[in-house]
């Protein structure tokens, strides 16, 4: 099961930034906080992940609270084309084939 | 950039045939995954593949599924004998060790009727 909970949905209005925040209360000192998100029934798109420290990429930030049990995920500037599913997953920091365990998502509604 | 890439996009067949989706990872990658995610249901893992072995498998991949890397750049799913509720869109995924970080193929979709 996913040790992740997230909001079911969220509504944005575009340009505005979105702010996503999902709970991870039993994540232990060995995991990522990963972010992905789905588009209509794409494949999953790799957004961003972080271990401790805010990160920062072209397509997001990432912020993680000090004791680590929870993170935002914020877009700056949404647009439309960020309608999506987005996914917070926790994830062993162990190197190689560590499978990804998705739960339901938040369904982020970016609206005109 | 590089991608993962996946044929057909959309695989439609009968009850009790045999289906094999394809896989292209991205060419340094050395672990490779399938997904898959029945219309409404969340994504599910079903196996992980490296050095030429399953890594780990769910309970969903049951002895009718099969995986194999036949040459230096595909990555096969095999359904032995597919049933109603094999349909579902399926994802390929690969992981560069040093960045740890899955990317995932566009999805094929099979339809089993």
């Amino acid at each position: 099961d996913a040790k992740t909970t997230q909001p079911p949905s969220m509504d944005c209005a575009e340009g505005r930034a979105a702010n996503l925040p999902c709970n991870h209360s039993t994540i232990s000192g060995n995991e990522y906080v990963y972010w992905y998100r789905q588009i209509h029934s794409q494949g999953p798109q790799y957004i961003i992940h972080g271990l401790k420290n805010n990160e920062t990429n072209e397509m997001a930030s990432l912020i993680i609270t000090e004791d680590r049990k929870s993170s935002t995920l914020i877009l700056p500037h949404a647009t439309l084309r960020d309608t999506a599913v987005y996914y917070c997953i926790v994830r062993p920091i162990i190197q190689g084939a560590q499978k990804l365990v998705f739960g339901q998502g938040t369904r982020l509604t970016i609206n005109p | 950039e590089p991608e993962v890439t996946q044929t057909p996009s959309h695989q439609v067949t009968q009850m009790g045939q045999e289906v094999i989706l394809r896989c292209v990872p991205i060419s340094n990658h050395l672990y490779f995954y399938w997904y898959r995610q029945i219309l409404g249901q969340k994504v599910e893992f079903l196996v992980s593949f490296y050095n030429n072995e399953i890594s780990e498998k769910s309970e969903i991949f049951d002895d009718q599924f099969s995986v194999e890397r036949p040459d230096g750049s595909n990555f096969t799913l095999k359904i032995r004998s597919t049933k109603l509720e094999d349909s579902a869109m399926y994802f390929c995924a690969s992981i560069q060790v040093l960045t740890d970080t899955q990317y995932f193929g566009p999805g094929t979709r099979l339809t089993v009727l």
